[in-house]
């Protein structure tokens, strides 16, 4: 079946890169995700990327997809404390039956 | 107004009794879902439901029930509650008309048991 595997923690300096890796193994992931989700709330989207996109960028954030070696990194720019979170990658198939596939997520935790 | 609710946000129950958690969305999404959260496991799926009426189950349906009688709302039930379901419940939707199907979720439900 798929999965979808990510380290569990990152430590940054407060104006760092942070960059967050994922690797999944279903070759015919469609959609892939960041999810971030801050102390005490629900998950948020973060930004998606398709897979026959290799690169996005919206603001601070950079999606890098290698889609030969199905691995997905979001790159934070100028990394804030705010910024601390768990992250989460996700992946999905192709058609509408498919549910997303979610990582155990990555604690990022940005001090002074 | 959140888009999507979750009642209660916090329930202590005791081993052995029945408890319901409610979700309720205004999105108009058809997609819903229900996953819990342990620390170190992530998200695991319980059920989920792709229109009113329709179940499926996820990868740890065991000990749970869903109910989807309308399209706003979706309940997961604990039919016998025992302490290894204390966890983080979200609720999730999603439209299917949509291409990237973002999942869009609740708040949580803090459940312990005792």
């Amino acid at each position: 079946g798929e999965d979808v595997e990510q380290s569990l923690f990152l430590s940054v300096r407060e104006g760092d890169s942070s960059v967050i890796n994922c690797t999944y193994t279903d070759s015919s992931s469609t959609y892939l995700y960041w999810y971030k989700q801050e102390p005490g709330a629900g998950l948020q989207l973060l930004t998606y990327i398709f897979s026959n996109m290799d690169m996005k960028q919206d603001q601070r954030l950079t999606v890098l997809l290698n889609k030969k070696d199905k691995h997905l990194s979001l790159r934070i720019a100028d990394t804030q404390t705010g910024d601390s979170a768990i992250y989460f990658c996700a992946e999905r198939g192709p058609g509408g039956s498919y549910i997303p596939t979610f990582g155990r997520g990555t604690s990022l935790i940005v001090h002074p | 107004d959140a888009d999507v609710t979750q009642t209660p946000r916090n329930r202590i129950t005791k081993t052995g009794k029945r408890i319901m958690l409610e979700c309720s969305q205004t999105k108009g999404h058809d997609r819903m879902y229900w996953y819990r959260q342990d620390p170190g496991l992530g998200l695991r799926l319980i059920y989920y439901s792709f229109d009113v009426k329709d179940i499926n189950k996820g990868e740890i349906s065991d000990g749970y029930s869903v109910s989807r009688q309308a399209q706003a709302k979706f309940s997961l039930s604990l039919e016998s509650a025992i302490p290894n379901q204390t966890a983080l419940y979200f609720c999730a939707t999603s439209d299917s008309a949509s291409g990237q199907e973002t999942q869009y979720f609740g708040p949580g439900t803090r459940l312990l048991v005792l």
